[in-house]
């Protein structure tokens, strides 16, 4: 069964103040890790895949990274409104489609 | 891209109560998800389609939850009789149909109050 664990459950960080959240997953043959953001009220909005140990992908303040274990999302440098919900989830080879999310890490970043 | 659009935004019922929830899916997305959120256990994949086929519904939670899929454009997801537990979000949420571990794209919840 796939298995995604999020770490911490909370961050709280001053404006400009960078750092990484945590992503750890168990996964038969992985065919993809996704971060999603979620803001309250809404749906969970794509962020990032990734496919292979490796790979990173950037979108202006944000960075994620793969290894064979887990995948973290760098926060750069972030402001106000990087506050959100972000959440990680894996596709793996015995469930195509069938996505498995973590319980997210909520992220409030103070003015 | 009008995205996917769900109804009701807010449903409050009371108990024994049938419920139903809709969803119609961003256009040429070959499959549609259904997916439950609380505080508890987080977001669950309650079942999921592929052109219009269930597939896996191993998450339905049991016989008083059933979901539909009559054409590309619309889903529903009915419970009765409902159950102060039922009460969470459910999203909606459409992939295309390039690859099986495309994204998903979500709708913006129908959040479920059962008193």
């Amino acid at each position: 069964e796939d298995q995604v664990t999020q770490s911490p459950e909370a961050l709280r960080l001053q404006e400009g103040e960078s750092s990484s959240l945590n992503c750890s997953y168990t996964v038969s043959g992985l065919r993809g890790l996704f971060w999603y953001r979620q803001d309250p009220g809404k749906g969970p909005e794509f962020l990032f895949t990734l496919y292979s140990a490796g790979e990173e992908k950037e979108k202006e303040r944000l960075k994620a990274t793969l290894t064979k274990k887990e995948s973290f999302l760098h926060i750069t440098a972030p402001k106000p409104e990087d506050s959100a919900t972000y959440l990680c989830a894996v596709q793996g080879g015995t469930n195509a489609g069938k996505s498995t999310f973590g319980d997210g890490t909520t992220l409030t970043v103070k003015p | 891209d009008a995205g996917v659009i769900q109804s009701p935004r807010h449903e409050v019922t009371e108990m024994g109560q049938e419920v139903t929830l809709r969803c119609k899916p961003i256009s040429g997305h070959d499959y549609l998800f259904w997916y439950r959120q609380t505080m508890m256990r987080g977001l669950e994949l309650l079942i999921y389609f592929n052109n219009n086929v269930p597939i896996d519904d191993s998450g339905m939670p049991e016989d008083r939850f059933s979901a539909k899929m009559p054409n590309a454009s619309f889903s529903t997801l009915k419970i009765q009789p409902s159950e102060p537990r039922d009460s969470a979000v459910y999203f909606c949420a459409s992939s295309p149909g390039d690859r099986p571990d495309s994204p998903l794209h979500f709708g913006n919840g129908t959040r479920l109050t059962v008193t």
